[in-house]
């Protein structure tokens, strides 16, 4: 049974083109964050949402708007792309109580290609 | 100075040796630390929680030192499935839900 699932698991598409990531977890979790890792293996934080309100919105372009419907989905659309997008997005989900907010699970990712 | 620092490695070790990864950090008011470890082209897991002085599990023990500001992962008997990227992961003081990831440590254990 798979805890935090995304989709597409690739993607590949020409600059100036608009694409969505779905992720949906399965834990029973209250926040649902997404992650980038570009090419250096750094893993920031994008967004995070609780209950479908948006609680962390770091400094990232306005081209990525999220999208939460319940607590159990969260979405990434990205505009326009360009080819500095490319990365791997993961999203992760956790409970938002203290401590445990930092015990977080990951999906397994998407691999995001702009030509 | 970056928030988290990591040695990048690799560290690279034959099975059964013992290896130390360190990862220092900035913010002297964290209370809180992780060890995340990545396997290649895979999602990061939660390895160990720190919350004290140290935690130990199994093979794995990693330890705080608050005065020097770091924390430590010591790693015992290796095998070859701890080949993997070992991230450190400080949160800001009172900033629940957000981590500050360290670029990671690299482990490469060999038969």
């Amino acid at each position: 049974d798979t805890a935090v699932s995304q989709t597409p698991k690739y993607l590949v598409t020409q600059m100036g083109n608009d694409k969505s990531i779905k992720c949906e977890q399965n834990l029973g979790h209250d926040t649902m964050y997404w992650y980038k890792q570009d090419s250096k293996k750094f893993l920031k934080i994008m967004f995070s949402y609780n209950n479908k309100e948006l609680i962390i919105n770091e400094t990232v372009p306005n081209r990525f708007s999220p999208k939460s419907p319940d607590k159990a989905h969260l979405n990434l659309h990205i505009n326009s792309l360009e080819l500095g997008d490319s990365a791997v997005y993961f999203c992760a989900s956790s409970l938002h109580r203290g401590l445990s907010s930092y015990e977080q699970y990951f999906g397994p990712g998407t691999r995001l290609t702009v030509t | 100075r970056k928030e988290v620092e990591q040695d990048p490695g690799p560290f690279n070790v034959p099975e059964g040796a013992t290896v130390a990864f360190n990862c220092t950090y900035s913010n002297s008011a964290s209370q809180s630390f992780f060890w995340y470890r990545q396997d290649c082209r895979k999602e990061p897991k939660l390895l160990m929680s720190v919350y004290s002085s140290g935690n130990e599990d199994g093979r794995f023990t990693a330890q705080l030192n608050r005065a020097s500001q770091y924390i430590s992962l010591l790693i015992r008997d290796s095998k070859l499935s701890d080949s993997a990227t070992y991230l450190c992961v400080v949160p800001p003081k009172g900033g629940y839900n957000k981590l500050i990831f360290g670029a990671g440590t690299r482990l490469a254990v060999h038969p």
